[in-house]
């Protein structure tokens, strides 16, 4: 159950966009489309904003978004705002009722 | 609306046990498989554990397996997380949340802080 590979951090200006990448292998993201990505702002709960790849939740910002290549997936925020700034995690289902995180990123918007 | 509230956490010494719980409302908790999601501080996320929506499916984090029972009480709208033989690595706020068809997690409860020490 190795966690799955994103970058310690990542930043960016109000207004620009940036992308969050997120690297398994054919175990976890090669094969389906059960990727899910999860905000966390510092002491809070985490909260959905993607889930199967590129689905967003009502209520969620259309400024986010998400997509799979291959055994990578990738979550991208346009138009950056200030309160995007929080930790982001993404996760698979593996197989047989496990999942798997990824080591989250730190979003910081400058 | 929907809720999962934790409780039971608290200090526990190495090596000893303890059973945290998560109660849920605002839906039907027995159509729904449940999960426990850790944080230890300063850390990431880290899943726990998986029980199905009839309680014929559990499983485990191979760092818990063995150790951790998770189990689940329908008319209580529970689901439980016995930690048995726990360590100091085991410190961490635990979270439970609702697992939605697609293999999502959402909601999610605020957290239970489980500390092992000495």
């Amino acid at each position: 159950q190795s966690a799955l590979t994103q970058p310690a951090s990542v930043s960016g200006s109000p207004g620009q966009s940036i992308t969050i990448s997120c690297t398994g292998s054919t175990r976890d993201i090669g094969s389906d489309n059960t990727v899910s990505w999860y905000q966390q702002h510092p002491g809070k709960v985490p909260r959905l904003i993607i889930y199967e790849v590129s689905e967003r939740p009502s209520g969620v910002s259309n400024r986010f978004s998400g997509s799979k290549s291959g055994n990578t997936a990738s979550l991208t925020i346009s138009g950056l705002q200030t309160e995007d700034e929080a930790d982001y995690y993404c996760c698979s289902y593996v197989d047989i009722d496990t999942w798997v995180f990824g080591g989250g990123t730190k979003l910081t918007v400058l | 609306q929907v809720q999962l509230v934790e409780s039971g956490g608290g200090v526990v010494q190495p090596g000893r046990a303890l059973t945290i719980s998560c109660t849920a409302s605002g839906f039907t908790f027995g159509s729904y498989g449940m999960q426990w999601v850790r944080q230890a501080p300063g850390k990431g996320l880290e899943w726990v554990a998986f029980i199905s929506y009839d309680g014929s499916e559990r499983a485990y984090a191979d760092s818990v397996k063995g150790r951790f029972t998770v189990s689940r009480h329908d008319s209580k709208n529970t689901v439980y997380l016995q930690m048995n033989g726990l360590r100091n690595e085991d410190t961490a706020v635990y979270f439970c949340a609702r697992v939605r068809t697609s293999y999502y997690f959402d909601p999610w409860g605020q957290g239970t802080l489980v500390t092992v020490s000495s």
